[in-house]
C-alpha cells in the first residue's frame, strides 16, 4: 500500500460547483499535513496547512481525521483559476526524510 | 527576496555525462531538499539536508550526490547521467520539518533530458 494516496481524478466540474478531494495516509505516526497546488509545468505551491481542528481559508476548507487517517480539501464556488493539480503532503516525523507527497488529483473547472 | 532559485531551467545531457543542478535560497531556511517528478508518480525525495554540513538520502538517492557547505546553497550532482534520470527536478526549502515550519517553498524546477 502506498504511504499517501489520493482520489485518482481527474475532476471536471462547472464553475460555481463545490468539489472535495480526499487523501489517505498509511502511517498513524504522521504528524503534519498540507495541501499544495501545482499548475501545469510549474512548481508546487503551498495552498494550506491542515490542522487537527480543521481550518478554512476563504473558499477552501481542510479537514483532518486522525482516526480514519485521511485529510480532505473542500473547494466552494469553484473558479476557472482553481484548475490545477492538488497534492496532499504528509510529514511522518521530525527528522526530515519523510516528506511524502501524494500523486495528486487533477481538477478542471469548466466555464 | 528571490525565494528559491534553480539553474538551469532546461538541460539536455548525453548518457554518461555529469552535471550539477544549482539551488539557492535567501530565506535562511535550515531544511532543503531535492525532488524529482515523473508523470504519474508524484514527487519523490532524492536527498535532503537539515542544515549546513548535514545531508542524508531520501527515497531515490542512487546516481545523485549532494553537499551543503552553506545555509543558502544545495547543489545536486548527477554523477553519470542515465536516460532513467530524465525528469523534472525541484529544489525546496523550509524553516523546519514539522508543523508550520514544514511549509516548503519550491524553486521553478529544472527539466532534464538524458539521451
Amino acid at each position: 500500500r502506498k504511504e499517501v494516496e489520493q482520489d485518482p481524478g481527474p475532476f471536471n466540474v462547472p464553475e460555481g460547483a463545490t468539489v472535495a478531494f480526499n487523501c489517505t495516509y498509511s502511517n498513524s505516526a504522521s504528524q503534519s499535513f498540507f495541501w499544495y497546488r501545482q499548475d501545469c509545468r510549474k512548481e508546487p505551491k503551498l495552498l494550506m496547512s491542515v490542522y487537527s481542528s480543521g481550518n478554512e481559508d476563504g473558499r477552501f476548507t481542510a479537514q483532518l481525521n486522525r482516526a480514519s487517517q485521511y485529510i480532505s480539501l473542500l473547494i466552494r464556488d469553484s473558479k476557472l483559476s482553481d484548475s490545477a493539480t492538488y497534492l496532499c503532503v504528509v510529514i511522518l516525523d521530525n527528522y526530515g526524510q519523510n516528506f511524502v507527497f501524494g500523486p495528486g488529483t487533477r481538477l478542471s473547472v469548466l466555464p | 527576496n528571490a525565494g528559491v532559485t534553480q539553474t538551469p531551467k532546461f538541460q539536455v545531457l548525453k548518457t554518461g555525462q555529469s552535471m550539477t543542478l544549482q539551488c539557492a535560497q535567501d530565506m535562511n531556511h535550515e531544511y532543503m531538499s531535492w525532488y524529482r517528478q515523473d508523470p504519474g508518480m508524484g514527487l519523490r525525495l532524492i536527498h535532503y539536508s537539515v542544515g549546513a554540513g548535514i545531508t542524508d538520502q531520501g527515497e531515490v538517492p542512487n546516481g545523485y550526490n549532494v553537499s551543503r557547505s552553506t545555509t543558502e546553497d544545495f547543489p545536486l550532482r548527477l554523477l553519470s547521467a542515465a536516460p532513467s534520470q530524465t525528469s523534472v527536478y525541484f529544489c525546496a526549502s523550509s524553516y523546519g520539518v514539522s508543523g508550520r515550519g514544514g511549509e516548503q517553498f519550491f524553486g521553478p524546477g529544472t527539466r532534464l533530458t538524458v539521451l
